[in-house]
């Protein structure tokens, strides 16, 4: 079974469409995350949410919209995609406690290409 | 603003022979440093949480130390499979973001 699962793994798409990513985790987790890893492999933070309530939401353009609709469930609408949106999109998800610093569990990935 | 910085960029090894991966830090206030492995076209994997300076983790040929500043990586008598890009990554007492290096690219030839 999949931990952490993301849907489409490759997306290609034209300028200015919108297109949505899908990511499920099923290891019982309460926070999920994004992340963008541009062409020169550095992962940035985009967007966090802990029990559907959104806690990190980093400096990205508001074409970007993330969408929490449960625990286990965090997607990614992109609207009117330029060619900078190129990249790798990661989802994860981690189990947030105050004494314990538990690593992130990183789906697979989805290769973004705008042309 | 917390920063991490990963040298060297890539590390070129025959098989067995050891060396070190350095993560230099800047946090205000370290809640955990991290070290991910990540393949190609895969998502990083979760190695080791270190929480405080002197503390030591292992795992099979790695070990990850940690100081007030930097920590290391150390991989002993590396095999080919070891090959993979190894990532640091720091969370400050501030929040819940996770702020990921640039990463080291480690090629071990059989």
């Amino acid at each position: 079974d999949t931990a952490v699962s993301q849907t489409p793994k490759y997306l290609v798409t034209q300028m200015g469409n919108d297109k949505s990513i899908k990511c499920e985790q099923n290891l019982g987790h309460d926070t999920m995350y994004w992340y963008k890893q541009d062409s020169k492999k550095f992962l940035k933070i985009m967007f966090s949410y802990n029990n559907k309530e959104l806690i990190i939401n980093e400096t990205v353009p508001n074409r970007f919209s993330p969408k929490s609709p449960d625990k286990a469930h965090l997607n990614l609408h992109i609207n009117s995609l330029e060619l900078g949106d190129s990249a790798v999109y990661f989802c994860a998800s981690s189990h947030w406690d105050r004494r314990e610093n538990y690593g992130y569990t990183f789906g697979s990935g989805t290769r973004l290409t705008v042309v | 603003e917390d920063q991490v910085t990963q040298s060297p960029e890539a590390l070129r090894l025959q098989e067995g022979e050891s060396s070190s991966l350095n993560c230099s830090y800047t946090v205000s206030g370290l809640r955990g440093l991290f070290w991910y492995r990540q393949d190609p076209g895969k998502g990083p994997e979760f190695l080791f949480t270190l929480y405080s300076a002197g503390e030591e983790k292992e795992k099979e040929r790695l070990k990850a130390t940690l100081t007030k500043k930097e920590s290391f990586l150390h991989i002993t008598a590396p095999k080919p499979e070891d090959s993979a890009t190894y990532l640091c990554a720091v969370q400050g007492t501030g929040g819940f973001k996770t702020i990921f290096g640039a990463g080291t690219r480690l090629f071990v030839k059989a």
